[in-house]
């Protein structure tokens, strides 16, 4: 399958932790990659690799895969970090990249 | 500092072309390979197309394979998407992204994107 399939909305209560899934079958082959984007601005990178964080992302995002499905786990969710959450990786065939539908996490 | 530039973007008729362009600045555009990803109103994002630093290796979504081009010129810094036979369905907002080296897929630069419009 080439899809990445995504919880629509996730909501979580300030300061708690929060998962947000992301599941298919390239997952098995190839890592996901997490990008954050708020209303109006272009998506950022949060999460890459194993587990790997850009620089100026705050320590609080982790990445995790088991089988067909990658997390992104908010541990302390902040007020700014309510957004849409898109995770990403190259579709079975290595030669095309396929994003998931999006979450849009909101912080209450 | 590391930025990318889009422009390019406007109202086109069904079935016209529109050239997008990304000016890169702040890194070594030549040893990057680039991306362009696109978002529909209101809609998800959703990858475009791959070319390799040197050109050599390009992809494209099943979406718009035979009727989009991409192409760079390293000289110029610069990321071209030639987009031909535009439908209502290319309309989107057009985002540039660098591939993060190292062997890692993601895309971790973005640029702000350019607008597209394809409507009669």
């Amino acid at each position: 399958s080439s899809e990445l399939t995504q919880d629509p909305a996730v909501s979580v209560a300030l300061g708690q932790t929060v998962r947000i899934t992301c599941q298919g079958d390239s997952l098995r082959s190839y890592y996901a990659s997490w990008y954050q984007q708020k209303p109006g601005q272009a998506p950022v990178l949060v999460i890459y690799g194993k587990n790997n964080r850009p620089s100026g992302i705050p320590d609080r995002f982790s990445g995790s895969t088991s089988g067909n499905t990658a997390s992104l786990t908010i541990t302390g969710a902040q007020a700014e970090d309510e957004a849409d959450y898109y995770c990403n990786s190259r579709d079975s065939s290595g030669n095309h990249w396929v994003f998931g539908g999006g979450t849009k996490l909101t912080v209450l | 500092e590391v930025q990318l530039v889009e422009s390019g973007g406007g109202l086109v008729q069904p079935g016209g072309s529109l050239r997008l362009s990304c000016a890169a600045s702040g890194f070594t555009f030549s040893t990057y390979s680039m991306n362009w990803v696109r978002q529909a109103p209101g809609k998800g994002l959703e990858w475009v197309s791959y070319i390799s630093s040197s050109s050599s290796t390009i992809f494209f979504a099943d979406s718009v394979k035979g009727r989009f081009t991409i192409s760079r010129d390293n000289a110029k810094n610069s990321l071209y998407l030639q987009m031909n036979s535009l439908r209502d369905e290319d309309t989107a907002v057009y985002y540039c992204a660098r591939d993060k080296t190292g062997g890692v897929d993601a895309f971790d630069i973005w640029g702000q994107g350019t607008m597209v419009t394809v409507s009669s």
